[in-house]
């Protein structure tokens, strides 16, 4: 059964960093894997979908990394702003799990002015 | 453009007690889902409609039902609430089933 961890559940970092945001998934049977943003009392924001034939894809500052043999994904942000803290959620579509979504925690980033 | 919208947005219950969560995208999207979000926990897959016309459970549906009344409208019924459907319930939609998914604002839940 695919299961989705997001290390650490928590992240807080001065503002202008650059910081990296960790998904793994112990099924390398993936169709896709996509990166949202949630803010508090709303819904989810889709940031980036990666492919499984893909190894990264970039969207203004944020760059969405695939590494599948090792079931690893990473969500780097560039040059940190107050306005990027959210929390970031991975979800993996899978292969054998009837093309639905497995999806982590998530990871509480806060970005201090 | 509403994108994906939800009512009510905040719902308490007595156990027992049965509501209707309702849903409607105007994307013209294929694909509609429901969601729960529990503390601490990824989001839970309820059911899901692959396109108008079909409707399938997915990881938790026990006591929920769900309904795709045309090609906007996906509904979410809970037949007698229990403490443990306190949620936040998401629907989402897509244009197909592997495609990106748009959520709307959630509905809070809470059943005593």
């Amino acid at each position: 059964k695919q299961e989705v961890t997001q290390i650490p559940a928590a992240l807080s970092v001065p503002e202008g960093e650059n910081l990296v945001l960790n998904c793994s998934f112990t099924d390398s049977a993936i169709y896709n894997l996509q990166w949202f943003r949630q803010d508090p009392g709303k819904g989810l924001t889709s940031l980036l979908l990666i492919q499984s034939s893909q190894r990264e894809q970039t969207s203004g500052r944020l760059n969405a990394s695939l590494d599948k043999s090792s079931g690893r994904s990473t969500l780097y942000i560039a040059a940190s702003q107050p306005g990027d803290s959210a929390t970031y959620l991975c979800a993996v579509r899978g292969l054998d799990s009837n093309y639905q979504l497995i999806w982590g925690a998530g990871t509480k980033l806060i970005i201090k002015p | 453009n509403a994108g994906v919208t939800q009512t009510p947005k905040f719902q308490v219950l007595k156990t027992g007690q049965s509501m209707t969560l309702q849903c409607a995208q105007d994307m013209n999207h294929n694909s509609m889902y429901w969601y729960r979000q529990d503390p601490g926990m990824g989001l839970r897959l309820i059911y899901y409609s692959a396109s108008e016309g079909t409707t399938d459970k997915g990881e938790v549906p026990n006591g929920y039902n769900v309904s795709r009344l045309n090609k906007r409208e996906f509904s979410l019924r809970l037949e007698s609430a229990a403490p443990s459907q306190t949620s936040v319930y998401f629907c989402a939609s897509s244009a197909d089933w592997a495609d990106t998914q748009y959520f709307g604002p959630g509905t809070r839940l809470t059943v005593l």
